[in-house]
């Protein structure tokens, strides 16, 4: 079983659609949580970051940690034609040093 | 992009030659890691370094080496490059290795050992 497991997708979906977006993992030491999109040909970009569990939200995107079952979620409201990229997740249990990522789900929102 | 320019973009070499890449960053962070990313496999962190000449390995650190002379500058060298190295390699950094310091990405090197 891999540490971070991600549903490599490719996941569709029409413009304005909510989107979920998911990782669990098998770490129960992972505390920092965090999100990245990526375009093709391109370095991944931060969207989000959590600590512990819990939501949190920034403009139409709402990151969720549960800890007890070793679920992160990211869901994106209103998606968009440029939201269409590959999503990671990454965690650790020592920010800084050793972020372990999941593969990625590719999402492609339809206009 | 942060700040941080990777170089070359590409790269073709062929098995057995020695390969250095170039991560070169303007906003004075402490912390630059190296990381590949293959399909399925998502990032795997190579090598980090947090501070000048203060490197360690990562979880993929066989075939590779690192130097950092220079705040600035992080290079990842293959000393003899394989088939399986043929990867895209990115480089990150953050500020320090606190909470508020996430890892900010360069656009990556494509590198095809033939």
């Amino acid at each position: 079983q891999k540490e971070v497991e991600q549903d490599p997708g490719p996941l569709s979906v029409p413009e304005g659609a909510i989107v979920s977006l998911n990782c669990t993992y098998s770490n129960s030491a992972f505390q920092y949580f965090m999100w990245y999109r990526q375009y093709s040909r391109k370095g991944p970009e931060l969207l989000m970051y959590t600590y512990s569990s819990g939501n949190k939200e920034d403009g139409r995107f709402t990151a969720q940690v549960d800890k007890s079952s070793k679920y992160i979620s990211l869901f994106i409201r209103d998606s968009q034609p440029s939201d269409s990229a590959t999503y990671l997740c990454a965690m650790s249990d020592n920010y800084g040093q050793n972020f372990v990522f999941g593969p990625g789900t590719r999402l492609s929102v339809l206009p | 992009d942060a700040g941080i320019t990777q170089s070359p973009r590409h790269k073709v070499t062929e098995t057995g030659t020695p390969v250095t890449l170039r991560c070169h960053q303007t906003e004075n962070h402490r912390y630059m890691y190296w990381y590949r990313q293959d399909p399925g496999h998502g990032l795997r962190l190579i090598h980090y370094s947090y501070g000048v000449k203060d490197t360690d390995k990562g979880e993929v650190s066989d075939g590779y080496s690192v130097s950092r002379s220079k705040t600035e500058d992080f290079l990842l060298t293959l000393e003899s490059a394989t088939s399986s190295q043929t990867s895209v390699y990115f480089c990150a950094i953050s500020e320090d290795s606190s909470y508020n310091s996430p890892l900010h990405f360069g656009n990556g090197t494509r590198l095809t050992v033939t």
